[in-house]
């Protein structure tokens, strides 16, 4: 069964901090691995990294995917509290187009 | 509209009565996905439609869910029986076609309560 487990589960920072989120996966016949940000309801496509294009940078948000050790990180620098939400990951594999999500990282951006 | 759309946006209902939720998918998209989100879980993967081809119903829970899609486009989610458990945010998504490499678009997603 395909699995993708995120961390930390929480977390609360300052405005202007640097944050970093983490997940991992196993899954067989690896495609590619999506992030997502959900504020309230819809989920907002962030990156899609895959084996051709495993780093991707939009603004102070970027992303890399580890194949090796089947991860990938989200960075956010100088965070402001519009990014305040939960930051999903999903990963596609095989012959599926289904995702499979983490359960997400819940960030708190203070003042 | 401009992206994929759902209703209700609050369902209330209860037990044992049967449900119906209805996505609208960005206009020429030829996949469409429903996923559900229980308080404290990913988002759970339901059944996917894409084009005229048989659906991939491997994720629905039991014989209570169904899903159709009429001429390509507007999909109903039924859940038959509703029990409490049932009780989640349905979330629909769209892309242009299915596979791995095409991003999901999600709506806002339905809140379902069965009392």
């Amino acid at each position: 069964e395909d699995k993708v487990v995120q961390s930390p589960l929480s977390l609360v920072v300052h405005e202007g901090d640097t944050v970093t989120l983490n997940c991992s996966y196993e899954v067989t016949n690896f495609r590619s691995l999506l992030w997502y940000k959900q504020e309230k309801k819809a989920p907002t496509f962030l990156f899609m990294l895959t084996s051709s294009g495993i780093e991707k940078k939009s603004g102070r948000l970027s992303s890399i995917l580890d194949k090796k050790e089947l991860s990938s990180i989200l960075n956010i620098t100088a965070t402001q509290t519009g990014d305040s939400a939960i930051y999903l990951c999903a990963v596609a594999a095989g012959t599926a187009s289904k995702l499979t999500f983490g359960t997400g990282t819940r960030l708190q951006v203070t003042l | 509209g401009a992206g994929v759309s759902q209703s209700p946006s609050n369902k209330v209902t209860e037990k044992g009565k049967d449900v119906e939720l209805r996505c609208d998918p960005i206009s020429g998209h030829t996949a469409l996905y429903w996923y559900r989100q229980s308080l404290g879980q990913g988002l759970e993967f339901l059944i996917y439609f894409q084009g005229n081809s048989a659906p991939d119903k491997s994720g629905l829970p039991s014989d209570r869910f169904s899903a159709e899609r009429t001429g390509g486009s507007v999909s109903t989610l039924t859940i038959q029986r509703t029990q409490q458990e049932d009780s989640a945010v349905y979330l629909c998504a769209s892309s242009l076609m299915s596979g791995a490499y095409n991003e999901q678009f999600f709506g806002p997603g339905t809140r379902l309560t069965v009392l």
